[in-house]
């Protein structure tokens, strides 16, 4: 079953304002990736993460490899009305089977006008 | 670039019917997933082909069937569609199935009446 638990589950912000959210797991993970998704959309990768205490930037969004492998954290800046969505963390555990990634439940980010 | 391709977008089934979901890549990648979504539970993993040749259960399997046509196509069947059946069915594909990001296709919204 759902191994990383994502926080928060939502967030109300006004635009402009920096956003962050988290996934935690008692598990190791050896790759950490996070997605966003549209409405009627696929998943879309936005950051890739291969290394203990890797940071990795893509514009807005920084996100980090914790250094326990057991966490990762995602920022975005200066928030804008199109990074409304729902965003996903997702892993591949350590010493795991080919079995693709464990999702957290999602951070559905709304920004108030 | 087309990357993950789904048909049908959109399938209304009455209980006890079958149809196939496909997916095809057009990415080279070794590796295919189905995943399904369900509100409150993020993406949870149907059954997955580490390669060609070769698939496996994931999380969910029950009630599911699928065939790795060749190297791009990965199908997706439902025997006896059931009500509790009715989801957001992904497909995602990665280069290997054990560190390497995965690209979803938009996926097929399937109602289960």
């Amino acid at each position: 079953g759902q191994q990383l638990n994502q926080s928060p589950q939502s967030m109300f912000i006004q635009e402009g304002e920096d956003v962050s959210m988290n996934c935690t797991s008692s598990s190791i993970f050896n790759t950490w990736l996070w997605y966003k998704q549209d409405p009627g959309e696929g998943p879309v990768l936005l950051i890739a993460l291969y290394k203990a205490g890797e940071l990795t930037s893509n514009g807005r969004l920084t996100a980090q490899f914790g250094i326990t492998r057991k966490d990762s954290f995602l920022n975005i800046s200066a928030s804008i009305p199109s990074d409304v969505g729902i965003y996903f963390c997702a892993g591949r555990k350590s010493g795991g089977g080919a079995d693709g990634l464990t999702f957290g439940k999602g951070t559905h980010l709304i920004i108030q006008p | 670039n087309a990357g993950v391709t789904q048909t049908p977008k959109f399938q209304v089934l009455k209980t006890g019917q079958s149809m196939t979901l496909q997916c095809a890549q057009d990415m080279n990648h070794n590796s295919m997933y189905w995943y399904r979504q369900d509100p409150g539970m993020g993406l949870r993993l149907i059954y997955y082909s580490a390669s060609e040749g070769t698939t496996d259960k994931g999380e969910v399997p029950n009630g599911y069937n699928v065939s790795r046509l060749n190297k791009r196509e990965f199908s997706l069947r439902l025997e006896s569609a059931a009500p509790s059946q009715t989801s957001v069915y992904f497909c995602a594909s990665s280069w290997d199935s054990l560190n390497t990001e995965a690209f979803f296709g938009q996926g097929t919204r399937l109602t289960v009446v």
